[in-house]
């Protein structure tokens, strides 16, 4: 069964600080990994989406990267801003079976201090 | 404008009664999918459909139910068989083993 953990549960920085989300999970066997902004009370905003041939991918000053044989992804932020802060959510669609479904991490609740 | 939209936004019920949960889409995809999202916890799949007329059960159906009649719609019922019901539902769509596209959710309280 795949598991999806992110560490640091909860980070807080100073405005203009570069930061480094982790996402972990245990089974490699998947089609991609996809990382989300949550806003309270919102749904999910997608910001990047690796596949599982790609080794990273970059948005403006976010830039994910994938190491599937360990399991691994990071989110890295360059000089964050106060409007950064929300929750961020990995989650991989796995290969296995046909449901294509999303195992999602519990989050990392991100607080940019101006 | 294309997008995924929810509807209502929040909703209140009595416990014993039956609610149903809106999702639309106009991004043309096939597959729908319904998450449920609990404080602290991720999110967990209760429903998906990769075509109209098919749906097949998620990790928590127990209690809920659904239809898949339109390629746009993707109702999702909670019966007074779920025993937790309120919670925060996200609808989402995509294409197989691509980008899932998730709406604004419902938050669903039954007292």
């Amino acid at each position: 069964k795949q598991e999806v953990t992110q560490i640091p549960a909860a980070l807080s920085v100073p405005e203009g600080e570069n930061l480094v989300l982790n996402c972990s999970f245990t089974d490699s066997a998947i089609y991609n990994l996809q990382w989300f902004r949550q806003d309270p009370g919102k749904g999910l905003t997608s910001l990047l989406l690796i596949q599982s041939s790609q080794r990273e991918q970059t948005s403006g000053r976010l830039n994910a990267s994938l190491d599937k044989s360990s399991g691994r992804s990071t989110l890295y932020i360059a000089a964050s801003q106060p409007g950064d802060s929300a929750t961020y959510l990995c989650a991989v669609q796995n290969s296995g079976g046909s449901n294509y479904k999303l195992t999602f991490g519990k989050g990392t609740l991100l607080t940019v201090n101006p | 404008d294309g997008g995924i939209t929810q509807s209502p936004k929040y909703l209140f019920r009595k416990e014993g009664q039956n609610v149903t949960l809106s999702c639309e889409q106009n991004l043309n995809h096939d597959a729908m999918y319904w998450y449920r999202q609990d404080p602290g916890q991720g999110l967990r799949l209760i429903y998906y459909s990769q075509i109209v007329n098919d749906f097949q059960k998620g990790d928590i159906a127990e209690g809920y139910s659904v239809s898949r009649e339109k390629k746009e719609s993707f109702p999702l019922t909670v019966t007074s068989a779920q025993k937790n019901p309120t919670a925060f539902y996200l609808c989402a769509c995509g294409t197989p083993a691509y980008e899932q596209y998730f709406g604004p959710g419902t938050r669903l309280t039954v007292t």
